[in-house]
C-alpha cells in the first residue's frame, strides 16, 4: 500500500501557466518535504514543513510555493513555471527530522 | 557550507562485493542516510549511521567515520537488481538542513 502519494504521475503545462503538485500520506508523519530532482542529479531539497512550520531553503525561487492545510497533505505551487523548471517533483515525509524519509513514485514535470 | 562527494559512476559483476564511498563537509552532523534510486522511481531508504561504526542490514552494510567526515555502503553478493544510483545524504547539527550527494550509479554485469 502506497503511505506517500504523489498525483499526477505525469503533468505537463505551459510556459508561464500555474500549475499544482499535490502529495498525501498515511503515515500521519510530522515533517513532509518537496525536493526537485533533474535528470542524473542528486534530489535538491526546496522546503520543508515540520507540522505547521514552514522552513524554505535559501535557494528555494520565490516562484516556488507550498502549503500543507492539514498533516496529510501537501502542495506545490509553480506560479509561473520556465523551462528550466522541467524536472521530477518528489515530496517525502519523515516521523521527525532525524528519522529516514519515505518518498512518494513522484510526479516528472514537463513545460512546454 | 555542505559539501558531498561521491564517485559518479562505478561497475562490478554479478556475485562481487562493492564499496561505495561519501565523504562530506557540513556545518555540524547529525546523521548519515544511505538511499537507492533506481531510474524514473524515487529513492528508497537504506541505511542510517549517526555513531561511529558498521551497521550491517542483510547484504547492505554501512560504516560511518565523523572525525573523518567519510562513510561507505558495503553491498554484498551482488544482483542484477541493485544496478541503481546510490545516494548518501547528510543531516546537519540542527537536523533542519538536510542534503544529497550528487549519488554514484551502479552498474552490475552479469
Amino acid at each position: 500500500d502506497a503511505m506517500v502519494i504523489q498525483n499526477p504521475r505525469y503533468q505537463v503545462t505551459q510556459f508561464g501557466k500555474p500549475v499544482t503538485l499535490s502529495c498525501s500520506q498515511t503515515l500521519n508523519h510530522n515533517v513532509m518535504y518537496w525536493y526537485q530532482q533533474k535528470s542524473s542529479q542528486a534530489p535538491k531539497l526546496l522546503f520543508h514543513y515540520y507540522d505547521k512550520d514552514f522552513n524554505n531553503e535559501a535557494d528555494t525561487p520565490d516562484n516556488f510555493q507550498s502549503r500543507r492545510p492539514n498533516t496529510s497533505f501537501c502542495f506545490l505551487d509553480i506560479r509561473s513555471p520556465g523551462l528550466g523548471d522541467a524536472a521530477m517533483y518528489l515530496c517525502a515525509t519523515s516521523a521527525a527530522s532525524n528519522q529516514p524519509q519515505h518518498f512518494g513514485d513522484g510526479t516528472r514535470l514537463s513545460i512546454l | 557550507g555542505q559539501n558531498i562527494d561521491q564517485p559518479t559512476e562505478m561497475t562490478a559483476t554479478e556475485g562481487a562485493i562493492v564499496q561505495i564511498n561519501c565523504t562530506y563537509q557540513t556545518s555540524g552532523f547529525n546523521g548519515l542516510f544511505w538511499y537507492q534510486q533506481h531510474a524514473g522511481e524515487a529513492p528508497t531508504f537504506l541505511s542510517y549511521n549517526v555513531l561511529d561504526g558498521l551497521e550491517e542490514k542483510g547484504r547492505f552494510s554501512s560504516f560511518l567515520s565523523r572525525s573523518k567526515g567519510y562513510s561507505y555502503l558495503l553491498l554484498k553478493e551482488l544482483q542484477m537488481k541493485d544496478s541503481a544510483s546510490y545516494l548518501c545524504a547528510v543531516r546537519d547539527n540542527y537536523g533542519q538542513n538536510f542534503v544529497f550527494g550528487p549519488g554514484t550509479r551502479l552498474s552490475v554485469l552479469p
